[in-house]
């Protein structure tokens, strides 16, 4: 089992959709939750970081962590051709946040 | 502000030949580290640093070689390139006690024929 598993997608949705991207991860360590988003040949860059459980909003996007499901999720409102990227989600653990455990990716396509 | 930057952005290799990518990033960041990014398989790290002079293993270390000998700069050598080693190879760094913010550079693309 990977330790963090991702949808990989792609995800096509219409201008001004909801959008729900998500992760499950297996090691119960985990504290530090992140979601980076990644453009089309260039390098991830970080949207989201929230610490242990709950929601935090930033604009249009919301991220969720629920420990008890070993589950996170990031929800963009409004989605706009510009949010087409691939989303990462990466985990870190207390006392060895020296790395972090990246997801595979879910690939977001936002069609006008 | 240059932040991260890497050079090249694409090299083709041939099989058996050796190539340093090179990663710098002047934010003064203790933290370094090189990934590879393959199609479906997310970022797998492949060396990390803590400091100039520091260095450790990821997760797919074979077949590569790092140094640190400045806070700047965090090469990435591959010696006998193999096809296995075709990816896209990014470096980020971050600062100490900011363990969320990775500042990733643009990436170098690399074939192996």
């Amino acid at each position: 089992q990977k330790e963090v598993e991702q949808d990989p997608g792609p995800l096509s949705v219409p201008e001004g959709a909801i959008v729900s991207l998500n992760c499950t991860y297996s090691n119960s360590a985990f504290q530090y939750f992140m979601w980076y988003r990644q453009y089309s040949r260039k390098g991830p860059e970080l949207l989201m970081y929230t610490y242990s459980s709950g929601n935090k909003e930033d604009g249009r996007f919301t991220a969720q962590v629920d420990k008890s499901s070993k589950y996170i999720s990031l929800f963009i409102r409004d989605s706009q051709p510009s949010d087409s990227a691939t989303y990462l989600c990466a985990m870190s653990w207390p006392y060895n946040t020296d790395k972090l455990i990246f997801g595979t990716g879910t690939r977001l396509q936002v069609f006008p | 502000n240059a932040g991260v930057t890497q050079t090249p952005k694409f090299r083709i290799l041939k099989i058996g030949q050796s190539m340093t990518l090179q990663c710098a990033q002047d934010m003064n960041h203790n933290y370094m580290y090189w990934y590879r990014q393959d199609p479906g398989m997310g970022l797998k790290l492949i060396y990390y640093s803590v400091g100039a002079g520091i260095t450790d293993k990821g997760e797919v270390p074979n077949g590569y070689n790092v140094s640190r000998s400045t806070t700047e700069d965090f090469p990435l050598r591959l010696e006998l390139a193999a096809p296995s080693q075709t990816s896209v190879y990014f470096c980020a760094s971050r600062r100490t006690g900011a363990e969320e913010t990775q500042y990733f550079g643009p990436g170098t693309r690399l074939l192996v024929l």
